[in-house]
């Protein structure tokens, strides 16, 4: 079974850009949460979503926003960047929330520096 | 609002040998998961090994044994016979599992070095 992919890998963008992160859970899957990931803050909650619905969010502005697909597939938005948004996003799946999701798998992650 | 905290933010082990990883966390629940996942420096985070709150057995995976002390909300990892490819960072994840509020907290992480 394939794992979690996180489209693209890299991505370097200038301060005022948009940027659009895709992520695509393990099969079956259908919960998709997104980290930040910054060597001073280590790994921040953004958001998780569920059957297209956000079920959590994470004390971010609302230039970050996701959304997800009826395949479970899920996007993160950050509008407006700034240099502080660099960072490394992670997403993770799961079956669902509750119990039997209670496991999250990770995908390798998109590098995004803001310069 | 619950909290997690790795105190250790290094750590280094001969080859071989045993080291013991500490995670301490705050909540007012009564059920909830723990996690040790490992991110070596691929940067893809692997689940180690997990713990739910309603079982006294420590959890255990091979070399890898917890030791969870639910009164004093602490939840160790050991890892035996260490070897090269432990070197990583390793984060202890709380789950709340109330309804409604799936969120993982993590820590902010333990650089483990394995040395020759």
């Amino acid at each position: 079974k394939a794992g979690v992919t996180q489209t693209p890998r890299y991505l370097i963008k200038t301060r005022g850009q948009q940027v659009t992160l895709s992520c695509s859970p393990i099969s079956g899957h259908r919960s998709v949460s997104w980290y930040q990931q910054t060597p001073g803050q280590g790994l921040q909650f953004l958001f998780e979503y569920f059957s297209e619905t956000q079920r959590n969010k994470g004390n971010f502005p609302g230039r970050f926003s996701g959304r997800q697909f009826s395949n479970s597939r899920s996007e993160m938005n950050v509008s407006t960047l700034e240099l502080g948004d660099s960072a490394l996003y992670l997403c993770a799946s799961s079956l669902g929330p509750g119990l039997a999701g209670a496991e999250q798998y990770f995908g390798p992650g998109t590098r995004l520096t803001v310069t | 609002a619950q909290t997690v905290t790795q105190s250790q933010p290094e750590m280094s082990v001969q080859e071989a040998e045993t080291v013991t990883l500490s995670c301490t966390y705050d909540t007012s629940e009564s059920d909830y998961y723990l996690f040790w996942y490992k991110q070596p420096p691929s940067r893809q985070m692997i689940l180690v090994i997990r713990q739910e709150a309603y079982k006294q057995q420590n959890a255990t995976e091979n070399r890898f044994s917890v030791n969870f002390q639910k009164a004093a909300k602490s939840f160790s990892l050991k890892i035996s016979d260490s070897q090269l490819g432990d070197a990583a960072m390793y984060f202890c994840a709380y789950r709340t599992i109330t309804s409604g509020t799936y969120k993982y907290i993590f820590g902010t992480g333990t650089r483990l070095k394995v040395l020759a």
